[in-house]
């Protein structure tokens, strides 16, 4: 089975960094993806990882620790259309469908 | 361009009342899926299909029922809607079913009131 974590809301300044973390229990694990959700929309893909350590992408950077069942998105230099639902995903051992937390809801004010 | 439609976007119906949710897609993806979502319950799955004429049961597949007849369509049916059904529906692609590294394309969702 799955347990996947997150925190429910966080707030920020623009032009700020924001850490938001996700922790997981997974009975095998291949991999997490973190996505975007703007209110009313679709969620669109960030990023994922498989290996521990940071991957780049810009702005945003994911972290992984698989020992630690933990994760992070680092998003820098804030703007305000990064407010948005960010949600961490697991596909479970041995599955090919992803299991999504409950997001995180960032608010980015002036 | 590269897509997944859903149809309607929008829709009020009455407890039920038989309706059908399309979904297709344009990449020629093999797996697709089906997830609602709830004010904070996330993302959940509803069904899946690995491929044509292949489908399985999600996280909450009750009330709801899939098929795959064609690589491009996944319909959702709800054969007797009920209120607990109101929920904002994703229908999810993505390109192998075999490749967990994959990212889903998500449809622009389908907003279901059932009163």
């Amino acid at each position: 089975g799955q347990n996947i974590d997150q925190p429910t809301e966080m707030t920020a300044t623009e032009g700020a960094i924001v850490q938001i973390n996700c922790t997981y229990q997974t009975s095998g694990f291949n991999g997490l993806f973190w996505y975007q959700q703007h209110a009313g929309e679709a969620p669109t893909f960030l990023s994922y990882n498989v290996l521990d350590g940071l991957e780049e992408k810009g702005r945003f950077s994911s972290f992984l620790s698989r020992s630690k069942g933990y994760s992070y998105l680092l998003l820098k230099e804030l703007q305000m259309k990064d407010s948005a639902s960010y949600l961490c995903a697991v596909p479970s051992g041995g599955s090919y469908i992803p299991t999504f937390g409950r997001g995180t809801s960032l608010i980015v004010h002036p | 361009e590269a897509q997944v439609t859903q149809n309607p976007r929008y829709l009020i119906t009455v407890t039920g009342k038989k309706l059908t949710v399309t979904c297709s897609q344009n990449m020629n993806h093999e797996y697709m899926s089906w997830y609602r979502q709830d004010p904070g319950l996330g993302l959940r799955q509803i069904y899946y299909s690995m491929n044509v004429e292949v489908t399985d049961k999600g996280d909450v597949p009750e009330g709801y029922k899939v098929s795959r007849k064609e690589k491009r369509n996944f319909p959702l049916i709800l054969e007797s809607p009920s209120p607990n059904q109101t929920s904002l529906y994703f229908c999810a692609s993505s390109p192998q079913s075999g490749r967990i590294t994959d990212t889903q394309y998500f449809g622009p969702g389908t907003r279901l009131t059932v009163l």
